[in-house]
Formats: structure tokens, C-alpha cells, sequence
């Protein structure tokens, strides 16, 4: 049973900040994986994909990696912006998604 | 840009009464899932469906729960006998391939009074 553990829980930075958000996974034998952003209250806004042979993927000021093989991805915020607020979710893919309790990130100006 | 839609956006409904959430995917996927996100939780898997069946389902979606793609663009679920523990955000998915991208809704908010 695939078990998702991100962390930090929370993290509260000034503006401009590089940001580092952590995921890790416990069944690798994943097709890939997603990174979603959800605001209070809102839906999931699909942010990265990452196929399980890449190693990288970049959108933006987002970057996400993934080392498949130890069950961990990361996600990378450049230049944290105030709009960047909001609950960072991974999600492992085998054969549906199963998501991360979250990182929720707050920016300030 | 195609996206997957769900109405109604938020329904109150009293306890004991049948729901229907109802979801219109992307049109050229196959696959099809809802999740739950009770406040405060996380995003929990309810059930997938492909070739009109459910392929997958978590001990959560019990015998409360159905699921129908009733024509060629909706895709519905029911709960029989809501209960105040269904109180939750439903959001459904969609991808073509098991590879590929999920798309989701934007949810519907049950509320069981």
C-alpha cells in the first residue's frame, strides 16, 4: 500500500526565498507523479508531471526531481512570491494517484 | 484548454437522503476516478473506472456508494444514505492512459446536516 509522506508540514518564508518541499513514497514502482496546488476551500491545480524515467522537470519558477529508486521527489520554488501561498500536495501514480498530507507554505511580503 | 467538470459546485442535503454528484471528464480519456477530501484532511482515493467498470476501490466506498457512467460523458456518483461523516469535498479525475496526466475537477462540497 503506497504511503506518502511530505515534509515540511508547514513553512512559513519571507518574499524571495528558494523554497525546497519535500515528498517521499514508499512503493516506487510508480508511472509517475504529480505535484498539485490547492488553495483553502479550492480544487487541485495541477502544477508538474514527472514520468518515472525522467529525472527532472521544470515549469516556470517550479522545478520537481525525482529519484524513483529511493522513493523521493522534490519540488523547488524560486523566488517565493506572496501568490505562492497556498498547500503544495504530491501525488505518487501506480495505477491511481495517492496523495501527501501536504506542505502548506505561506510567503509574506 | 479541455477540463473536467462537476456539478453542482456545493450541495447541502439532510442526512439519510441519496446524493448524485455528477462529473463530465475530459471526452477522449478512459479513465475515470473520484476522490474525497474531508476538512482539514488529505485527498483520499475512493474509487477508479474504465471499460464501464470500477477497477478499483478503497474500503471507503462501501455499499453507500455507486458509480455509473450512464452515457458516453457523464460520470456519476451516488451515495444511498448520506451520513454526517460524508460531509467532504468530492473531487473527480480524468486521464487517457494510466501514464498520462490526471485532470481534475474543481469538487463539490456535500454538506450532510
Amino acid at each position: 500500500k503506497q504511503e506518502v509522506t511530505q515534509i515540511p508540514a508547514a513553512l512559513s518564508v519571507p518574499e524571495g526565498e528558494n523554497l525546497v518541499l519535500n515528498c517521499s513514497f514508499t512503493d516506487s514502482a510508480i508511472y509517475n507523479l504529480q505535484w498539485f496546488r490547492q488553495d483553502p476551500g479550492k480544487g487541485l491545480t495541477s502544477l508538474l508531471l514527472i514520468q518515472s524515467s525522467q529525472r527532472e522537470q521544470t515549469s516556470g519558477r517550479l522545478n520537481a526531481s525525482l529519484d524513483k529508486s529511493s522513493g523521493r521527489s522534490t519540488l523547488y520554488i524560486a523566488a517565493s512570491q506572496p501568490g505562492d501561498s497556498a498547500t503544495y500536495l504530491c501525488a505518487p501514480n501506480t495505477d491511481k494517484l495517492i496523495f501527501g498530507t501536504g506542505t502548506r507554505l505561506q510567503v509574506f511580503p | 484548454e479541455p477540463e473536467v467538470t462537476q456539478t453542482p459546485s456545493h450541495q447541502v442535503t439532510q442526512m439519510g437522503q441519496e446524493v448524485i454528484l455528477r462529473c463530465v471528464p475530459i471526452s477522449n480519456h478512459l479513465y475515470f476516478y473520484w476522490y474525497r477530501q474531508i476538512l482539514g484532511q488529505k485527498v483520499e482515493f475512493l474509487v477508479s473506472f474504465y471499460n464501464n467498470e470500477i477497477s478499483e476501490k478503497s474500503e471507503i466506498f462501501d455499499d453507500q456508494f455507486s458509480v455509473e457512467r450512464p452515457d458516453g460523458s457523464n460520470f456519476t456518483l451516488k451515495i444511498r444514505s448520506t451520513k454526517l461523516e460524508d460531509s467532504a469535498m468530492y473531487f473527480c479525475a480524468s486521464r487517457t492512459l494510466m501514464n498520462t496526466e490526471a485532470f481534475f475537477g474543481q469538487g463539490t462540497r456535500l454538506t450532510v446536516v
